[in-house]
C-alpha cells in the first residue's frame, strides 16, 4: 500500500471553480513531486518541492496553481481558476533526496473532473 | 525538451510468455533510466533502475541500456497475469533536480 497519501480520491468542480488537492509525503522524504496524468496517460510535470522551497515549476503551475508544502501540514496543489483541459489524475510523489538513484513513491492521486 | 517515447502502446501475451517493452529517449545527457509499473486504478510503483550500460536481472525482469541508442528496454520473463498493468519508463537528465521524464506507457495484458 502506498504511504504517500493523497486526499480527496475524486474532485469534480465547474469551470472557474478552485480546485484543491492534498498530498503527505512518506515520513522523512524531504523532496515532494506533482504530476499531471491525462486521460492518454502522458506525465506532466507540475512542480517540485525540497522541504518548503520551490525546485523547479512550469509556467503553466506558475500562473494558474498555487502550490505550497508547509512544515509539519500536507503539501497542497490548487488549481485557481478550473478548466476543462484541467480534468485528470494528478499524482503526488516523493523521494528521499535529489540524487539521481532516488526512486519515487507515488500516492493514489486525485482525480479532477472539471465539468 | 526530453523526449521520451515507448513502444509498443500496447502488448497482449500468453502467461508463460517473454515480453519485451521498450523506451527511447532523446538527450544524450541523460543519466538515470527506470521502469514503473502501474496496476489500473493504483499508485504507479518503481520497478527497476540502471545508470550504465548493459543489464541488469531482478527476478523474472531485466533491464537492458543502450545509451548510444539512446534505447532502454524491460524484458519480462515467464509472464504471469499479475503484470497485467502499465509500464512506463522514466528519465533523468538534470541530476540538479532529479526532474523525471516519463513515456505514455504500454498496456501490458498477460492472458491465462
Amino acid at each position: 500500500n502506498s504511504k504517500v497519501i493523497q486526499t480527496p480520491r475524486y474532485l469534480v468542480k465547474g469551470q472557474g471553480q478552485k480546485a484543491k488537492m492534498r498530498c503527505i509525503p512518506e515520513k522523512g522524504h524531504p523532496v515532494v513531486f506533482w504530476y499531471q496524468q491525462n486521460k492518454n496517460n502522458e506525465f506532466k510535470f507540475l512542480i517540485n518541492f525540497q522541504n518548503q522551497e520551490v525546485l523547479q515549476q512550469i509556467d503553466m503551475t506558475e500562473k494558474r496553481f498555487s502550490a505550497e508544502c508547509p512544515s509539519n501540514s500536507p503539501c497542497s496543489l490548487e488549481i485557481q481558476s478550473s478548466e476543462a483541459g484541467d480534468s485528470a489524475l494528478y499524482l503526488c510523489a516523493s523521494s528521499l533526496g535529489r540524487q539521481t538513484n532516488e526512486r519515487l513513491f507515488f500516492g493514489h492521486g486525485t482525480k479532477l473532473s472539471v465539468l | 525538451q526530453q523526449k521520451v517515447q515507448q513502444s509498443p502502446e500496447s502488448l497482449i501475451v500468453p502467461e508463460g510468455a517473454m515480453t519485451s517493452l521498450n523506451c527511447t529517449f532523446s538527450d544524450s545527457a541523460s543519466q538515470y533510466f527506470a521502469w514503473y509499473r502501474q496496476h489500473s486504478g493504483k499508485a504507479p510503483k518503481a520497478l527497476m533502475s540502471i545508470f550504465s550500460n548493459g543489464e541488469k536481472e531482478e527476478g523474472r525482469f531485466t533491464i537492458h541500456l543502450n545509451k548510444a541508442s539512446l534505447h532502454f528496454s524491460l524484458h519480462i520473463r515467464d509472464s504471469q497475469p499479475s503484470d497485467s498493468a502499465l509500464y512506463l519508463c522514466a528519465v533523468i537528465a538534470d541530476t540538479g533536480y532529479q526532474n523525471f521524464y516519463f513515456g505514455k506507457g504500454t498496456s501490458l495484458t498477460v492472458i491465462p
